[in-house]
């Protein structure tokens, strides 16, 4: 089983603020990446996808990928209260016979008002 | 489309029962997953599936759990006998091919008392 990690939190963050949330993963021939935004009692559901090295920007959304490093990052700029949620990190075990979408434990991010 | 279909939302049972879960991908979708989420271990893949064939079962945790697909347009996750450590929120996702993400149905929230 290949592995996903993040930090599980609670990150507590200001309204206005960045919040920064990380995610390491263990298999070097992960192709795709994704962050899953599950409010309290619902379904996760995907708000940032990147496939290759560098930024990607969705309107307040950063994801940053550094496959070297097995890092993925992804960062939400001017957080609102409504941002309150935890983001789980997925990686698609894409390299070689099969199609796992494999998910980290998630990171609670708490936005105070 | 509707999404992903789960049913039902929440189901209490006892011990020692059988317990059907039900899921109705989105149309077109060729993989299906199983996935259940705790506290503790988070959101963990059980099984998938490639055009109604099960390509990975290894997250299955044992011989009381199975899972088929008769048909593109659904798929069942039976525990028998249930145990209490079974209860838990079980997803269903869906995704096509080359698409990566994954969409997920509202989840079946499992409580063996």
């Amino acid at each position: 089983q290949k592995e996903v990690e993040q930090n599980s939190g609670p990150l507590s963050v200001p309204e206005g603020a960045i919040a920064s949330l990380n995610c390491t993963y263990s298999d070097r021939v992960s192709q795709s990446f994704f962050w899953y935004r599950q409010y309290s009692g619902k379904s996760p559901e995907l708000i940032m996808s990147i496939y290759s090295n560098g930024d990607k920007e969705d309107g307040r959304f950063t994801a940053q990928l550094n496959k070297a490093s097995q890092y993925v990052s992804l960062l939400i700029r001017d957080s609102q209260p409504s941002d309150s949620a935890t983001y789980l990190c997925a990686v698609d075990d894409y390299g070689g016979a099969t199609n796992k979408l494999i998910f980290g434990t998630g990171t609670l991010l708490a936005v105070q008002p | 489309d509707a999404g992903v279909i789960q049913s039902p939302r929440h189901e209490v049972t006892e011990m020692g029962q059988e317990v059907t879960l039900r899921c109705k991908p989105i149309s077109g979708h060729d993989y299906l997953f199983w996935y259940r989420q705790t506290m503790m271990r988070g959101l963990e893949l059980l099984i998938y599936f490639n055009n109604n064939v099960p390509i990975d079962d290894s997250g299955m945790p044992e011989d009381r759990f199975s899972a088929k697909m008769p048909n593109a347009s659904f798929s069942t996750l039976k525990i028998q006998p249930s145990e209490p450590r079974d209860s838990a929120v079980y997803f269903c996702a869906s995704r096509s091919m080359g698409q990566g993400f994954a969409f997920f149905g509202q989840g079946t929230r499992l409580t063996v008392v």
